[in-house]
């Protein structure tokens, strides 16, 4: 089955202890991203990914770090955490169509709380 | 700038009655795609369409129906008989052509309840 997985699906945390979210899948998709919802504000890009080793940042980059080594994984790194990191996060997968994107596919979800 | 404007931000409709979720965009791009994802109560984030820029034809998929209006920056979606399964978190999404990472741009979400 297509799908985009991310672990854990919840996690607690206490402020300054470094956490990985992984995410993968298994589409052989180029694109790959990561998003926050926050009430209020929507979802916001964190970073992005166009292919193996080509990372940038998007609107909310602060605080974060990603790393692309292999085309299926994109993994979310908080160095650091913060309460403000509160938030449910969602990776997601695109082919890259020429000149622009296809709709891209949403992993479930990690719900991340920063105590 | 681009932006995705949901108006609307909770809906409250009774079952089988149909109901019509706005969206504006605003983009300076020419070819641009524009998306409508789904978000019910589990939380997960479902495809539900995707239109480019340059084919403004309306599409039916069931009970779901889109109108896409470039005239007025508009890609408003209708249900059609609603059902208590629709109840859910609605997104509106814009994506630029032709510039290399651009993230889907979302709008606020607008909220649908649909009652038995």
């Amino acid at each position: 089955e297509a799908q985009v997985t991310q672990n854990p699906r919840y996690l607690i945390t206490v402020t300054g202890k470094k956490l990985t979210v992984t995410c993968s899948q298994n589409m052989n998709h180029e694109y790959m991203s990561w998003y926050r919802q926050d009430p209020g504000l929507g979802l916001r890009q964190i970073y992005y990914s166009m292919n193996v080793e080509v990372t940038d940042k998007g609107d909310v980059p602060e605080g974060y770090k990603v790393s692309r080594k292999e085309k299926r994984n994109f993994p979310l790194i908080l160095e650091s955490p913060s309460p403000n990191q509160t938030s449910l996060y969602f990776c997601a997968s695109s082919p890259i169509l020429q000149g622009g994107f296809y709709e891209q596919y949403f992993g479930p979800g990690t719900r991340l709380t920063v105590t | 700038a681009q932006k995705v404007t949901q108006a609307q931000t909770e809906i409250s409709v009774v079952e089988k009655e149909d109901v019509t979720l706005d969206c504006v965009y605003e983009t300076r791009d020419t070819t641009y795609y524009l998306f409508w994802y789904k978000q019910p109560p589990s939380g997960e984030l479902v495809f539900l369409i995707r239109r480019n820029s340059f084919d403004e034809q309306n599409e039916i998929s069931g009970r779901y129906s889109w109108n896409f209006q470039k005239s007025t920056s508009s890609f408003n979606f209708t249900i059609t008989a609603s059902q208590v399964v629709d109840s859910a978190v609605y997104f509106c999404a814009l994506s630029e052509a032709g510039q290399a990472g651009t993230a889907l741009i979302f709008g606020k979400g607008t909220t649908l309840s649909v009652s038995s």
